[in-house]
């Protein structure tokens, strides 16, 4: 069955990094496109960013163009997401999702808080 | 960007009951290639999202057939023809057709009267 298991999330400082990973397995990961999808505390969903199958193609949300890189490495079936300059208001769970429009599978997330 | 409107935010609903959400967004879902890229999700409290429906009206493998979507253009609707406790939760629609970004509605929050 599909499975998709995050990890790497903790508390950070304002400022500081983080890498986020995510392990696809039940399923052909590289002929999939990936999100990352992410719930702050009692809020809703919000959409991060998506990489093409091959990993040649990026997109990402507004708010976080140019601190955050999601990137893919298909021989590991591995997703991340590289988090620098951390704000109080990344703080929030952080879910790795397959399919480009479908969104089918989401994992159980990671929670990211960003806190001095 | 697309923007998504839910309604009611908040759904108080009888057991057995029917329950119906809304969702609008401020430009047509049609893609180029003739599908609408409307998503419904479900997420209970302390869970993961759960995709029901995909492309308005398609629902997932193991949704049980008391949940339909339909809908076009820009206005949408879930419908639960007779509410089970295992249903309270938060249901989210999602358009998939301008990308980017996508968009979620901000939540309709069902729960038990």
């Amino acid at each position: 069955q599909v499975q998709l298991v995050e990890s790497g999330g903790g508390v950070v400082q304002p400022g500081r990094s983080l890498r986020l990973s995510c392990a696809g397995s039940g399923f052909s990961f590289s002929d999939y496109s990936m999100h990352w999808v992410r719930q702050a505390p009692g809020q809703g969903l919000e959409w991060v960013a998506i990489i093409s199958y091959d990993g040649d193609n990026k997109y990402y949300a507004d708010s976080m163009e140019g601190r955050f890189t999601i990137s893919r490495d298909n021989s590991k079936n591995a997703l991340f997401l590289q988090m620098n300059s951390l704000r109080p208001e990344d703080t929030a769970v952080y879910y790795c999702v397959r399919g480009r429009r479908d969104l089918d599978y989401w994992g159980q997330g990671t929670q990211v808080t960003v806190s001095s | 960007d697309v923007v998504m409107t839910q309604s009611p935010p908040s759904l108080p609903v009888t057991l057995g009951q029917p329950a119906s959400i809304s969702c609008r967004s401020s430009q047509s879902l049609v893609d180029s290639d003739g599908n609408t890229y409307l998503n419904w999700f479900h997420q209970r409290p302390g869970q993961s999202p759960r995709r029901l429906i995909y492309k308005v009206s398609n629902r997932d493998s193991g949704v049980p057939d008391r949940f339909s979507g339909s809908g076009s253009g820009t206005d949408f609707t879930l419908k639960i023809s007779r509410v089970e406790a295992e249903d309270v939760g938060i249901y989210y629609c999602m358009q998939a057709t301008h990308w980017p970004p996508g968009t979620f509605g901000q939540g309709t929050k069902v729960e038990i009267k």
